[in-house]
């Protein structure tokens, strides 16, 4: 069974830093791109940013460009996502997402993340 | 790549067929995907034009079209169908997804 557990939400103050992490298994981590999606209270979905099976290639979402750092450790089968300067804007779930390609066949429960002072 | 969702929420009772649309401002051939999600859930893969054949999804659960204009139809809602539906363009980098569709029962 696929599972993909989040971690490092919580609470932070505008301008500062907060790092998310993503435990997966179930599945040949190595073998898939991997994404984070993140989801505003009561809003839609967003795409933030994705990286490819080897971490050769990643993409950001215009909103967090520049600010977030996605990452992957396929040692450890593990997902990150380095959150910079971050803005009450950025308040959200953010879902750790195994990618097929740019299909995002399975998700994680999400994490919420709260900025604010 | 923006995507237009109709409608935004559909009232529909357990027994019926209901269709949502999803349009692009530009051509993204079969490149379209939908997700359900639940009150407090992730969101779940239910179909992709590129790929129609999902395993663990109800055959009740169909798409259709290419270029701009797609649809999901849900024969015979059951109901733990009632959610929100969102398409995803996955043609290229930003994927975007669509605003939404929330199918209530009547």
């Amino acid at each position: 069974e696929v599972q993909l557990v989040e971690s490092g939400g919580g609470l932070v103050q505008p301008g500062r830093s907060l790092r998310l992490s993503c435990e997966a298994s179930g599945f040949i981590f190595g073998d898939n791109d991997m994404h984070w999606v993140r989801q505003r209270p009561g809003e839609g979905l967003e795409w933030v940013s994705g990286v490819s099976w080897d971490g050769s290639k990643t993409g950001y979402g215009d909103s967090v460009k520049g600010r977030f750092t996605i990452s992957r450790d396929n040692a450890k089968n593990a997902l990150f996502l380095q959150m910079d300067s971050l803005r009450p804007e950025d308040t959200a779930f953010y879902f750790c997402v195994r990618g097929q390609s740019k299909v995002f066949v399975s998700w994680g429960q999400g994490i919420l993340v709260t900025v604010s002072s | 790549i923006q995507l237009t969702q109709s409608p935004s929420f559909l009232s529909a009772s357990v027994g019926d067929t209901v269709t949502i649309s999803c349009r692009a401002s530009q051509g993204i051939s079969y490149y379209l995907a939908w997700y359900q999600q639940k009150p407090g859930k992730a969101p779940k893969l239910v179909f992709d034009a590129a790929s129609p054949l999902q395993r663990g999804v109800p055959s009740r659960f169909s798409g259709r079209g290419s270029g701009t204009e797609f649809t999901l139809t849900i024969t015979s809602l059951q109901p733990e169908d009632f959610a929100s539906y969102y398409c995803q363009q996955h043609s290229i980098y930003p994927v975007t997804f669509g605003p939404g569709t929330t199918v209530e029962i009547k």
